[in-house]
């Protein structure tokens, strides 16, 4: 079955304490997108990546890290996480870079940072 | 920057009833404009797409409208039913490589019985 697969679902944690959300497609997708999800404000893109080794910053960079190193997966990592990140995360892919295509997106990581 | 500016934020309406949710853009070079649905704990899916060289598209009881003079869209719901309870999301592009995509702040649907 074709998926976008993140884990962990659901992530309590303290400040400070760094943590890593995997995210995982079996698409062959070239684009990987993080964004997070906020109350009143939408869906806000965190990075994203165009193929393997390429990563850019998306509206609300600051806090997090990404890496691409294989093409199914596209980890986001908190290195000193902060209670402002307490918020609900979606991973996305597309088949290609261009922006005209349906995104698909896993399920979603809730991260309570204490 | 580019906004994406979505009304209303809240909606509710009888079943049975319309739903109609409106998206304004800033950016006048957007060709690509998703719409997702998203039901309570699930992610978010794409129900409906248009691209700027048509006006107008349909599918069963959805249907999106394009209006590239005033710059906005929207998504009109008919025949509403329960499991059309979800919050909406509208997106726009310009469609290449080199841009972002952006997202309306959504519209919580609730269809009342």
């Amino acid at each position: 079955e074709a998926q976008v697969t993140q884990n962990p679902r659901y992530l309590i944690t303290v400040t400070g304490k760094k943590l890593t959300v995997t995210c995982s497609q079996n698409m062959n997708h070239e684009y990987m997108s993080w964004y997070r999800q906020d109350p009143g404000l939408g869906l806000r893109q965190i990075y994203y990546s165009m193929n393997v080794e390429v990563t850019d910053k998306g509206d609300v960079p600051e806090g997090y890290k990404v890496s691409r190193k294989e093409k199914r997966n596209f980890p986001l990592i908190l290195e000193s996480p902060s209670p402002n990140q307490t918020s609900l995360y979606f991973c996305a892919s597309m088949p290609g870079t261009a922006q005209n295509q349906p995104q698909h997106f896993g399920d979603g990581t809730r991260l309570s940072i204490l | 920057g580019e906004n994406v500016e979505q009304h209303p934020s809240t909606l509710s309406v009888q079943e049975g009833d319309s739903a109609v949710i409106k998206c304004t853009y800033s950016d006048s070079a957007s060709n690509y404009f998703p719409w997702y649905k998203q039901e309570l704990g699930k992610r978010p899916q794409l129900i409906i797409d248009i691209r700027s060289n048509v006006g107008e598209k349909k599918d069963q009881r959805i249907a999106v409208t394009l209006n590239k003079t005033a710059k906005h869209f929207s998504l009109h719901i008919t025949e509403t039913q329960p499991e059309d309870s979800a919050v909406y999301f509208c997106a726009a592009s310009r469609g290449s490589s080199a841009s972002k995509i952006i997202f309306g702040s959504g519209t919580r649907l609730s269809i009342r019985p």
